[in-house]
C-alpha cells in the first residue's frame, strides 16, 4: 500500500494568514492526488483534485501543487471558516489510502 | 442537488453483524462508482469498500476482506454493506462516498455517516 505522510500534523494561524500543508507519498503517484476538508462533527468535502484542480464551488484561496512524491495545499489567505482538518489522498492505485490530517487552529 | 443518507449503525457484540444502507438522490446512481469510508472515533479516514456502476466489480481493504460484503441495487438508488464477524477494530463512522463514472478513485460526495459501535 502507498503510505501517505502530512506535515504538520496541527498548526494554529490567524485570519488572514497563508498556510502551506505538505504531503508525501511514500512512491510516485504522478499528480493523483486529492485533497479533502472535513470540519468538527461533519463529513469531507473534496477541494482539489488531481493535485491542482479546483473542484466545483471551492473558493479560489485554496490551491494545490505538486507531482511525483510532494504535494503541497495553500490557502492564501486563512478565512474563519476554513479551521479545519485537511486530508491529502492518493488515487493512484488501490487500495485508495490518506494522509494523518493537519488539523488547522485558530491561533 | 446530491444527497447520501446512511442508516444502519448501531452498537453491537464482537462477532455479530449488521448493514448499512446509503440512499442516492439528486443524480443518475446507477452511473457513478460507490466506495465506502471510515473513521474510528479522532483518528483519520480510511477505505473499506467500492462497488462499480453495476455490481458486478468489487474492492475491499485487507482488514475488511472475507468479513464484509458490498453491493447496491440500482433499482432502489441504494448502497449496502453487510459487515459480518465484527470486532472492536471496526468501530467507527461509515461514511458512503460517490466515486466517478470511471474506476478514479477521488470522493466527489459524501454522506453524513452512521456510526457502529461493536463492544460488549
Amino acid at each position: 500500500d502507498i503510505q501517505m505522510t502530512q506535515s504538520p500534523s496541527s498548526l494554529s494561524a490567524s485570519v488572514g494568514d497563508r498556510v502551506i500543508i505538505t504531503c508525501r507519498a511514500s512512491q510516485s503517484i504522478s499528480s493523483y492526488l486529492n485533497w479533502y476538508q472535513q470540519k468538527p462533527g461533519k463529513a469531507p468535502k473534496l477541494l482539489i483534485y488531481t493535485a491542482s484542480s479546483l473542484q466545483s464551488g471551492v473558493p479560489s484561496r485554496f490551491s494545490g501543487s505538486g507531482s511525483g512524491t510532494d504535494f503541497t495545499l495553500t490557502i492564501s489567505s486563512l478565512q474563519p471558516e476554513d479551521f479545519a482538518t485537511y486530508y491529502c489522498q492518493q488515487s493512484y492505485s488501490i487500495p485508495p489510502t490518506f494522509g494523518g490530517g493537519t488539523k488547522v487552529e485558530i491561533k | 442537488e446530491v444527497q447520501l443518507v446512511e442508516s444502519g449503525g448501531d452498537l453491537v457484540q464482537p462477532g455479530g453483524s449488521l448493514r448499512l444502507s446509503c440512499a442516492a438522490s439528486g443524480f443518475t446512481f446507477s452511473s457513478y462508482w460507490m466506495h465506502w469510508v471510515r473513521q474510528a472515533p479522532g483518528k483519520g479516514l480510511v477505505w473499506v469498500s467500492r462497488i462499480n456502476t453495476e455490481g458486478s466489480t468489487t474492492g475491499y481493504a485487507d482488514s475488511v476482506k472475507g468479513r464484509f460484503t458490498i453491493s447496491r441495487d440500482n433499482a432502489k438508488n441504494t448502497l449496502y454493506l453487510q459487515m459480518n464477524s465484527l470486532r472492536a477494530e471496526d468501530t467507527a463512522v461509515y461514511y458512503c462516498a460517490r466515486g466517478g463514472e470511471f474506476a478514479v478513485t477521488r470522493f466527489y460526495y459524501w454522506g453524513q455517516g452512521t456510526l457502529a459501535t461493536v463492544s460488549s
